[in-house]
Protein backbone atom coordinates (compact mmCIF):
# COMPACT_ATOMS: atom_id res chain seq x y z
CA UNK A 1 0.00 0.00 0.00
CA UNK A 2 1.10 3.32 -1.25
CA UNK A 3 1.66 5.92 1.80
CA UNK A 4 1.44 9.77 1.82
CA UNK A 5 2.78 10.87 -0.85
CA UNK A 6 4.40 14.94 -0.97
CA UNK A 7 5.48 17.20 -3.77
CA UNK A 8 7.76 19.04 -4.42
CA UNK A 9 10.14 17.40 -2.09
CA UNK A 10 12.03 20.88 -2.22
CA UNK A 11 10.99 24.38 -3.20
CA UNK A 12 12.75 27.38 -3.10
CA UNK A 13 10.94 30.47 -3.61
CA UNK A 14 11.71 34.33 -2.82
CA UNK A 15 10.09 36.52 -0.32
CA UNK A 16 6.27 38.36 -1.62
CA UNK A 17 5.82 34.87 -3.79
CA UNK A 18 3.36 32.26 -3.98
CA UNK A 19 3.48 28.41 -3.64
CA UNK A 20 1.76 25.57 -3.60
CA UNK A 21 2.48 22.30 -1.99
CA UNK A 22 0.54 18.89 -2.55
CA UNK A 23 -0.50 15.88 -0.68
CA UNK A 24 -1.72 12.33 -1.62
CA UNK A 25 -3.33 10.49 0.85
CA UNK A 26 -3.24 6.76 1.25
CA UNK A 27 -6.05 4.99 -0.27
CA UNK A 28 -9.04 5.24 1.14
CA UNK A 29 -8.37 7.98 3.59
CA UNK A 30 -10.44 10.95 3.55
CA UNK A 31 -9.16 13.24 6.27
CA UNK A 32 -6.17 15.26 5.44
CA UNK A 33 -4.16 17.81 7.41
CA UNK A 34 -1.32 19.82 7.35
CA UNK A 35 1.67 20.83 9.57
CA UNK A 36 3.92 23.19 9.33
CA UNK A 37 7.58 22.50 10.89
CA UNK A 38 10.02 25.65 11.36
CA UNK A 39 13.54 24.67 12.12
CA UNK A 40 14.09 23.69 15.94
CA UNK A 41 10.33 24.15 16.55
CA UNK A 42 7.72 21.37 16.93
CA UNK A 43 5.27 20.67 14.64
CA UNK A 44 2.20 23.40 14.16
CA UNK A 45 -1.07 22.29 13.14
CA UNK A 46 -2.16 24.55 10.03
CA UNK A 47 -5.39 22.64 8.36
CA UNK A 48 -7.32 19.89 8.62
CA UNK A 49 -10.09 18.88 5.86
CA UNK A 50 -11.74 15.59 5.42
CA UNK A 51 -14.47 14.69 3.04
CA UNK A 52 -14.15 17.66 0.98
CA UNK A 53 -14.35 20.53 3.56
CA UNK A 54 -12.04 22.33 5.46
CA UNK A 55 -13.09 21.06 9.26
CA UNK A 56 -10.10 23.24 11.11
CA UNK A 57 -7.41 25.59 10.70
CA UNK A 58 -5.04 26.62 13.09
CA UNK A 59 -3.91 29.81 14.17
CA UNK A 60 -2.04 30.87 11.12
CA UNK A 61 -2.65 34.15 9.02
CA UNK A 62 -5.13 33.77 5.74
CA UNK A 63 -2.10 33.75 3.63
CA UNK A 64 -2.11 30.38 4.29
CA UNK A 65 -5.10 28.26 2.83
CA UNK A 66 -5.41 25.05 1.18
CA UNK A 67 -7.98 22.94 -0.43
CA UNK A 68 -9.36 19.45 -0.88
CA UNK A 69 -10.03 17.58 -4.36
CA UNK A 70 -12.79 15.15 -4.65
CA UNK A 71 -9.83 12.09 -4.62
CA UNK A 72 -9.15 13.40 -1.29
CA UNK A 73 -6.04 14.48 -2.49
CA UNK A 74 -4.72 18.57 -1.22
CA UNK A 75 -3.20 21.33 -1.92
CA UNK A 76 -1.93 23.82 0.59
CA UNK A 77 -1.24 27.33 -1.00
CA UNK A 78 0.83 30.09 0.55
CA UNK A 79 0.36 33.47 -0.57
CA UNK A 80 3.27 36.82 0.08
CA UNK A 81 6.18 34.18 1.66
CA UNK A 82 7.61 35.69 4.23
CA UNK A 83 11.19 34.58 5.21
CA UNK A 84 9.36 32.82 8.61
CA UNK A 85 7.46 30.67 6.31
CA UNK A 86 10.68 28.85 5.94
CA UNK A 87 9.79 25.30 7.44
CA UNK A 88 8.81 21.17 6.55
CA UNK A 89 5.45 21.02 5.83
CA UNK A 90 3.86 18.16 6.47
CA UNK A 91 0.94 16.32 4.89
CA UNK A 92 -0.99 13.31 7.03
CA UNK A 93 -3.62 11.33 6.32
CA UNK A 94 -5.90 9.43 8.51
CA UNK A 95 -9.40 7.44 7.83
CA UNK A 96 -12.41 6.36 10.56
CA UNK A 97 -11.87 3.28 9.90
CA UNK A 98 -8.07 3.88 11.47
CA UNK A 99 -9.52 5.83 14.01
CA UNK A 100 -7.26 8.88 14.81
CA UNK A 101 -3.73 7.53 14.05
CA UNK A 102 -2.39 9.80 11.64
CA UNK A 103 0.42 8.79 8.54
CA UNK A 104 2.77 11.56 7.73
CA UNK A 105 3.80 11.81 4.32
CA UNK A 106 7.53 12.45 4.13
CA UNK A 107 7.56 16.29 3.53
CA UNK A 108 8.19 19.48 1.76
CA UNK A 109 11.17 21.75 2.83
CA UNK A 110 10.63 24.96 1.89
CA UNK A 111 13.15 27.92 2.00
CA UNK A 112 12.50 31.21 1.51
CA UNK A 113 15.59 33.70 0.60
CA UNK B 1 -6.84 25.52 24.20
CA UNK B 2 -3.50 23.60 23.86
CA UNK B 3 -0.63 22.77 26.39
CA UNK B 4 1.90 20.55 26.27
CA UNK B 5 5.17 19.79 27.49
CA UNK B 6 7.91 17.64 27.65
CA UNK B 7 11.79 17.64 28.29
CA UNK B 8 13.68 18.98 25.53
CA UNK B 9 16.29 16.47 25.75
CA UNK B 10 17.84 12.99 27.37
CA UNK B 11 20.98 11.09 27.11
CA UNK B 12 21.22 7.10 27.63
CA UNK B 13 23.35 4.63 27.07
CA UNK B 14 22.58 2.16 24.89
CA UNK B 15 21.07 -1.06 26.24
CA UNK B 16 19.20 1.27 29.22
CA UNK B 17 16.04 2.54 29.50
CA UNK B 18 14.99 5.51 29.27
CA UNK B 19 11.43 7.58 30.03
CA UNK B 20 9.90 10.61 28.25
CA UNK B 21 7.15 12.61 30.44
CA UNK B 22 4.85 14.30 28.80
CA UNK B 23 2.02 16.42 30.66
CA UNK B 24 -0.85 18.65 28.81
CA UNK B 25 -3.99 20.35 29.30
CA UNK B 26 -6.45 20.34 26.71
CA UNK B 27 -10.42 21.81 26.57
CA UNK B 28 -10.92 17.98 24.93
CA UNK B 29 -9.56 14.99 24.90
CA UNK B 30 -9.24 12.14 22.35
CA UNK B 31 -6.12 10.43 22.92
CA UNK B 32 -2.46 10.81 23.55
CA UNK B 33 0.21 9.82 20.67
CA UNK B 34 3.86 9.33 20.87
CA UNK B 35 5.69 9.51 17.21
CA UNK B 36 8.98 9.09 16.63
CA UNK B 37 10.96 11.94 14.13
CA UNK B 38 14.56 10.83 13.17
CA UNK B 39 16.00 14.18 11.36
CA UNK B 40 15.14 15.23 8.32
CA UNK B 41 11.84 13.02 8.51
CA UNK B 42 8.88 12.86 8.52
CA UNK B 43 7.43 11.26 12.16
CA UNK B 44 6.31 7.93 12.42
CA UNK B 45 3.38 6.65 14.79
CA UNK B 46 4.61 4.65 17.97
CA UNK B 47 1.71 4.41 20.21
CA UNK B 48 -1.45 5.44 21.09
CA UNK B 49 -3.57 5.91 24.67
CA UNK B 50 -6.89 7.04 25.36
CA UNK B 51 -7.95 5.06 28.15
CA UNK B 52 -5.80 4.99 31.39
CA UNK B 53 -2.56 2.40 31.45
CA UNK B 54 0.02 0.66 30.27
CA UNK B 55 0.56 -0.35 26.42
CA UNK B 56 3.18 -2.06 25.89
CA UNK B 57 4.83 -2.64 22.11
CA UNK B 58 7.96 -4.85 22.28
CA UNK B 59 10.65 -2.09 23.52
CA UNK B 60 8.25 0.85 23.62
CA UNK B 61 5.72 1.37 25.94
CA UNK B 62 3.59 4.10 26.75
CA UNK B 63 1.53 5.40 29.82
CA UNK B 64 -1.40 7.61 30.50
CA UNK B 65 -3.15 8.93 33.49
CA UNK B 66 -6.13 11.03 32.14
CA UNK B 67 -7.11 12.46 35.53
CA UNK B 68 -3.86 13.99 35.97
CA UNK B 69 -2.83 14.88 31.97
CA UNK B 70 0.33 13.05 32.86
CA UNK B 71 1.36 10.67 29.99
CA UNK B 72 5.04 8.71 29.10
CA UNK B 73 7.22 6.62 27.20
CA UNK B 74 9.50 4.27 27.74
CA UNK B 75 12.09 2.83 25.61
CA UNK B 76 13.56 -0.32 26.59
CA UNK B 77 17.15 -1.90 25.60
CA UNK B 78 18.28 1.30 23.76
CA UNK B 79 19.38 0.84 20.45
CA UNK B 80 21.56 3.55 18.68
CA UNK B 81 19.04 3.58 16.05
CA UNK B 82 16.24 4.71 18.78
CA UNK B 83 18.60 8.45 18.51
CA UNK B 84 16.10 10.59 17.56
CA UNK B 85 13.50 13.28 18.65
CA UNK B 86 10.02 11.57 20.40
CA UNK B 87 7.01 13.85 19.90
CA UNK B 88 3.86 13.79 22.43
CA UNK B 89 0.44 14.71 21.05
CA UNK B 90 -2.83 15.24 22.24
CA UNK B 91 -5.95 14.77 20.37
CA UNK B 92 -8.98 16.63 20.80
CA UNK B 93 -10.40 17.79 17.18
CA UNK B 94 -7.13 18.27 16.06
CA UNK B 95 -3.53 16.86 17.05
CA UNK B 96 -1.44 19.39 19.26
CA UNK B 97 2.29 18.49 19.20
CA UNK B 98 5.06 19.14 22.13
CA UNK B 99 8.16 20.73 20.91
CA UNK B 100 10.00 16.87 21.09
CA UNK B 101 12.21 15.44 23.26
CA UNK B 102 15.98 14.39 21.03
CA UNK B 103 17.03 11.56 22.86
CA UNK B 104 20.98 10.82 22.37
CA UNK B 105 21.94 7.60 22.60
CA UNK B 106 25.58 6.46 23.08
CA UNK B 107 27.63 3.15 23.27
Amino acid sequence: EAGVTQSPTHLIKTRGQQVTLRCSPISGHTSVYWYQQALGLGLQFLLWYDEGEERNRGNFPPRFSGRQFPNYSSELNVNALELEDSALYLCASSSRTSGYEQYFGPGTRLTVT
Amino acid sequence: GQNIDQPTEMTATEGAIVQINCTYQTSGFNGLFWYQQHAGEAPTFLSYNVLDGLEEKGRFSSFLSRSKGYSYLLLKELQMKDSASYLCAALDYKLSFGAGTTVTVRA
